[in-house]
């Protein structure tokens, strides 16, 4: 079974740090294309960063560029999300999610990870 | 960037209406479109991609059409597993851009 698990969460002091990571499970991960994508607090869904299968191209969203760098190592099959200088308008559920071969679409999602950026 | 609209951004519907959903791009992206389900507490779901390709498992009662700029979800009859949040989300560009949903509630 197909399984993506966030981790690295938490309470974070406007400014702050924070790393998520996904641990993936149940397909060839460096195979995939893998994203970002968050949920804030009764609102809707935004993608803020993706990742090549190889690890070579990454794209993110205006909001979180030059601030956030997207990362995987294959060999331990994991996603990472590096966060600094962090908003509060960062705050949110955040999403690890499996993009498909040759599309921008995502078909699996992790259960995601609650990041709370607050003084 | 590509925005994504959607209409309306609630609907209140009974069990066995038929339900459409409207999203809309600001600009063509040829039938690169998926849709989402997601319901409260839960991480989203896809349903459909490329417009009109129905996921394996989605029941047969959800269908996509449309291309260019204009689309449509539609449930032929509504069950009461269907009341929740749809997303569409356009996947012509790496931006990825989701419209800003669509709640499904009961009438």
């Amino acid at each position: 079974e197909v399984q993506l698990a966030e981790s690295g969460g938490g309470l974070v002091q406007p400014g702050g740090s924070l790393r998520l990571s996904c641990a993936a499970s149940g397909f060839t991960f460096s195979i995939y294309g893998m994203s970002w994508v968050r949920q804030a607090p009764g609102d809707g869904l935004e993608w803020v960063s993706a990742i090549s299968n190889s690890g070579g191209i990454t794209n993110y969203a205006d909001s979180v560029k030059g601030r956030f760098t997207i990362s995987r190592d294959n060999s331990k099959n994991t996603l990472y999300l590096q966060m600094n200088s962090l908003r509060a308008e960062d705050t949110a559920v955040y999403y690890c999610v499996k993009g498909v071969v040759g599309y921008y679409y995502m078909d699996v999602w992790g259960k995601g990870t609650t990041v709370t950026v607050s003084s | 960037d590509i925005q994504m609209t959607q209409s309306p951004s609630t609907l209140s519907a009974s069990v066995g209406d038929r339900v459409t959903i409207t999203c809309r791009a600001s600009q063509s992206i040829s039938n690169w479109l998926a849709w989402y389900q997601q319901k409260p507490g839960e991480a989203p779901k896809l349903l459909i991609s490329k417009a009109s390709s129905l996921e394996s498992g989605v029941p047969s009662r959800f269908s996509g059409s449309g291309s260019g700029t204009e689309f449509t979800l539609t449930i032929s009859s509504l069950q009461p597993d269907d009341f929740a949040t749809y997303y569409c989300q356009q996947h012509n560009t790496y931006s990825r851009t989701f419209g800003q949903g669509t709640k499904v509630e009961i009438k």
